[in-house]
């Protein structure tokens, strides 16, 4: 258990919304996370975190934007959400000596 | 951008029946991750390579890191009803903190 919290665990939307998501840890570590599930297409990471304020794009960030102001919190929020962005999202936080990624338990995102 | 090629996309076996799935890159990783991932749950590590050569266990799971840096394997052995799920494997290459890339997964069903 790599205290990981995922806030909430499944949300239905209407389309033009918007919604934030929460990943919430409890160990301090410095890099965190927001990948999107698909099927198809296996694990895409949206944005990471390497540290408090410090934010950058992964390869699928169109139409999301990230905050983190606090080490424990990773907010993912979709400004105006679509129906393509439905999808289950993962949080994942890495440890800084090593590669290891540790996922949270998903939040499925349906947008209607 | 890096891409990782993981085979085959779906098993159908037999219990008691060894398991073989690989992963593989046109580009040089220095970390090979494996996963599984069970229904409604993240990703949990099973295994992590750091060397090349290296063969690494964990109970009936084995895993290799490729010689040429471009690949991976994951053995199972034995399988059993518990092994069902989608094993995703994960590459870390020289990019930019260390963010790690997904396969699309590999979906074992095991017939008992």
């Amino acid at each position: 258990d790599a205290g990981i919290t995922q806030s909430p665990r499944h949300k239905v939307t209407e389309t033009g919304t918007p919604v934030t998501l929460r990943c919430h840890q409890t160990e301090n570590h410095r890099y965190m996370y927001w990948y999107r599930q698909d099927p198809g297409h296996g694990l895409r990471l949206i944005h990471y975190s390497y540290g408090v304020k410090d934010t950058d794009k992964g390869e699928v960030s169109d139409g999301y934007s990230v905050s983190r102001s606090k080490t424990e919190d990773f907010l993912l929020t979709l400004e105006s959400a679509t129906s393509s962005q439905t999808s289950v999202y993962f949080c994942a936080i890495r440890r800084e000596s090593n590669t290891e990624a540790f996922f949270g338990q998903g939040t499925r995102l349906t947008v209607v | 951008g890096q891409q990782l090629n993981q085979s085959p996309q779906s098993m159908f076996i037999q219990e008691g029946e060894d398991v073989s799935m690989n992963c593989t890159s046109s580009s040089i990783f220095n970390t090979w991750l494996w996963y599984k991932q069970d229904p409604g749950e993240g990703p949990v590590l099973l295994i992590a390579l750091y060397k090349a050569g290296e063969l690494t266990s964990n109970g009936r799971l084995t895993a290799q890191f490729g010689i040429t840096r471009k690949d991976s394997f994951l053995n199972i052995s034995a399988s059993i009803p518990s092994d069902v799920g989608i094993y995703f494997c994960a590459g870390q290459g020289g990019g930019s903190q260390g963010n790690l890339i997904f396969g699309k997964g590999t979906k074992l069903s095991v017939k008992p």
